[in-house]
């Protein structure tokens, strides 16, 4: 399967700053990645959707202006979060997906960057 | 996209089929079945997907039956790395949003 890399892993951060979170796709082009946060115990829920050179699209609900995307290349696009306080805290998700033909419009996930604000 | 109901959690032992069941009884024509895992802290895995036919790959197996209003993950032999959260989902091809219900805690026991 494709692989996509996600950078950091885990942050901890102080309460005001703000965290930048890369999503690569390693071996293919992604036309559209996005971005999922998941709660414990709770399943992924998506934030927003990315098309390489476009303003992302945000899910209803989620700041654009404290969740900033940026897909600047086919293979990278990177999540910072603005001003983070501890109720941000979360566990951060990329997807990338390589294209609309049938057999290769799969999504594939980065293994996560737990964020802990303090 | 059509909702999926999954049982909350399902036990199987080490070395049986585990057979996860799915119920989508109001998905359409042009709407797919996917299936993912996420194993605890890491990111969802891709398993399979298939539209009306049955479905097999080096992970798993897909059953969809023939109204297509619900289907079932096979993993054939399952060990103990396969213990995750399974995630049925429907949507449709092309359609931006992969959106993750509940899923099914599956616990492989020794």
């Amino acid at each position: 399967g494709a692989v996509v890399s996600q950078h950091p892993s885990w942050v901890i951060c102080k309460s005001g700053t703000s965290v930048k979170i890369e999503c690569r796709s390693l071996d293919f082009q992604a036309t559209t990645m996005f971005w999922y946060r998941q709660f414990p115990k709770q399943s992924l829920m998506l934030m927003a959707t990315s098309n390489e050179g476009s303003k992302a699209t945000y899910e209803q609900g989620v700041e654009k202006d404290k969740f900033l995307i940026n897909h600047a290349s086919l293979t990278l696009s990177t999540l910072t979060v603005t001003s983070a306080h501890p109720e941000d805290s979360s566990f951060y998700i990329c997807s990338a997906r390589r294209g609309l033909a049938v057999a290769k419009n799969i999504q594939y996930f980065g293994a996560g960057t737990r964020l802990s604000v303090l | 996209d059509a909702k999926t109901t999954q049982p909350t959690s399902m036990d199987c032992a080490e070395g049986r089929a585990a057979n996860l069941p799915c119920n989508h009884s109001t998905i359409s024509g042009n709407e797919y079945v996917y299936w993912y895992r996420q194993i605890h802290s890491q990111g969802p895995q891709y398993i399979i997907h298939g539209l009306k036919n049955n479905e097999t790959n080096e992970m798993a197996s897909l059953i969809i039956t023939e109204d297509r209003k619900s289907s079932t993950l096979i993993l054939p032999h399952a060990t103990l790395r396969d213990t995750a959260v399974y995630y049925c989902i429907a949507f449709i091809q092309g359609a931006q949003k992969l959106v993750f219900g509940q899923g099914t805690r599956l616990t492989i026991n020794p």
